[in-house]
Parts: C-alpha cells; sequence; structure tokens
C-alpha cells in the first residue's frame, strides 16, 4: 500500500534551518510529483510548493520563494523540504502529500499524505 | 494569492444533511474544475474525500459529494454521522502549477 512515512519533530532556534524528510513506498516514487503543505497550530492548510520527482524540477509558492528548497533522492524515494531563516510564525507542522492523478489530470488534488512533522521555532 | 473563504463552522445532527462552501475567485475555483476536499481529524493528516469537484476516490462514502457554480464549489454530507464531526478543507488548483486551500470548517455532529 502507497505510505509516506516522514521524519520526527524537531526544535530549531530562530534563524536557523530545517529539513525534513519524506520517504515514499508502495508506488514507483518517480512516478508522482511530491507536494508540501504546512499547517500552523489551529490554522488553516498552507500549500508550499511542489517537486517533480521524476526530473527534480520543483515550483514554489510566492510566500516561501527564496527561504524554501526541496530536493529527491530517486534511489531513496524520499522528498526533502528545506526552510531556511526560521522565524516563530513558521512553527507548524508539515506535510509531504502525493499528487492525485485521475484519467485527466494530475491535477486532481493530493491523494496520500505523510503522518506529518511537528517543527517548533523557539528560543 | 487569498486562501478560499469556508464558514468556520457547521453543525447538524445524525442522520441530517449538510453544506459547506467554499468561495474563491475566477482564478481559481472559477476557472478550474479541479476543486478537492480533505477532512481531517484532530492531530491527523488530511484525507482525500472528493476531487475534480465531484468524483470520489475509492473508500470514500456516497455520502459525501461535492458540486461547483460559478466561484464557489460545496461538500454535502448526508445521512450525517458522529465520525463525520471533523475539520473539512477545500483546495482548489489556482493556475501556474500552483494550488490554494481554504481556511477550513469544523463540523459538529450535535
Amino acid at each position: 500500500q502507497v505510505q509516506l512515512v516522514q521524519s520526527g519533530a524537531e526544535v530549531k532556534q530562530p534563524g536557523a534551518s530545517v529539513k525534513v524528510s519524506c520517504k515514499a513506498s508502495g508506488y514507483t516514487f518517480t512516478t508522482y510529483t511530491i507536494h508540501w503543505v504546512r499547517q500552523a497550530p489551529g490554522q488553516r492548510l498552507e500549500w508550499m510548493g511542489w517537486i517533480n520527482a521524476d526530473n527534480g524540477n520543483t515550483k514554489y509558492s510566492q510566500k516561501f520563494q527564496g527561504r524554501v528548497t526541496f530536493t529527491r533522492d530517486t534511489s531513496a524515494s524520499t522528498a526533502y523540504m528545506e526552510l531556511s531563516s526560521l522565524r516563530s510564525e513558521d512553527t507548524a507542522v508539515y506535510y509531504c502529500a502525493r499528487a492525485s492523478c485521475s484519467s485527466t489530470t494530475c491535477y486532481a488534488g493530493f491523494d496520500y499524505w505523510g503522518q506529518g512533522t511537528l517543527v517548533t521555532v523557539s528560543s | 494569492q487569498s486562501a478560499l473563504t469556508q464558514p468556520a463552522s457547521v453543525s447538524g445532527s445524525p442522520g441530517q444533511s449538510i453544506t459547506i462552501s467554499c468561495t474563491g475567485t475566477s482564478s481559481d475555483v472559477g476557472s478550474y474544475n479541479l476543486v478537492s476536499w480533505y477532512q481531517q481529524h484532530p492531530g491527523k493528516a488530511p484525507k482525500l474525500m472528493i476531487y475534480e469537484v465531484n468524483k470520489r476516490p475509492s473508500g470514500v462514502s456516497n455520502r459525501f459529494s461535492g458540486s461547483k457554480s460559478g466561484n464557489t464549489a460545496s461538500l454535502t454530507i448526508s445521512g450525517l454521522q458522529a465520525e463525520d464531526e471533523a475539520d473539512y478543507h477545500c483546495c482548489s488548483y489556482a493556475g501556474s502549477r500552483t494550488w490554494v486551500f481554504g481556511g477550513g470548517t469544523k463540523l459538529t455532529v450535535l
């Protein structure tokens, strides 16, 4: 069965960087795009961007442009999200999610999600 | 890119039907039939319930249905059950390979 398993919780100081991993199993990793979504405590889901697991192309939300980097390791079926210059407002649960592909499009939504990684930014 | 607008909360009694709205703009909801809905229980990851406005993934109850009119999409849950109590989030493709989520709606089953 399809699974996305993320790395564990992190506590970081303001100004530091964090790197979260997302290991995929149960399907061919390079066939689907991986999206990253975050959710601050009690807040809405916020789309951060995506990485094409096949060719490594990326797209970032304007809000995070310049501060976030998505990478992937196809040999390990793992995607990574690195967020730099952390501030308290970045405290959130970060999710990876697989793009949902229907018969007509791969823009249909997100069908499988990781369990989430809590990143706490605090001095 | 502004968030889609959802009511903060809705409620209903077991067996009733409820509808959650999701209002966007002509640049997102109004332009694409690519609205999806997610159910999220406390402390859990979101679960895809509806994609492409009105399609249900395998395994999702047919009590869940979606629709769209203009810039507003809707999720309807019929035959409300206690286990439906959760947060519901809408999401729309917004062009240029970007997506936008709604503010989320808390459903309470009375």
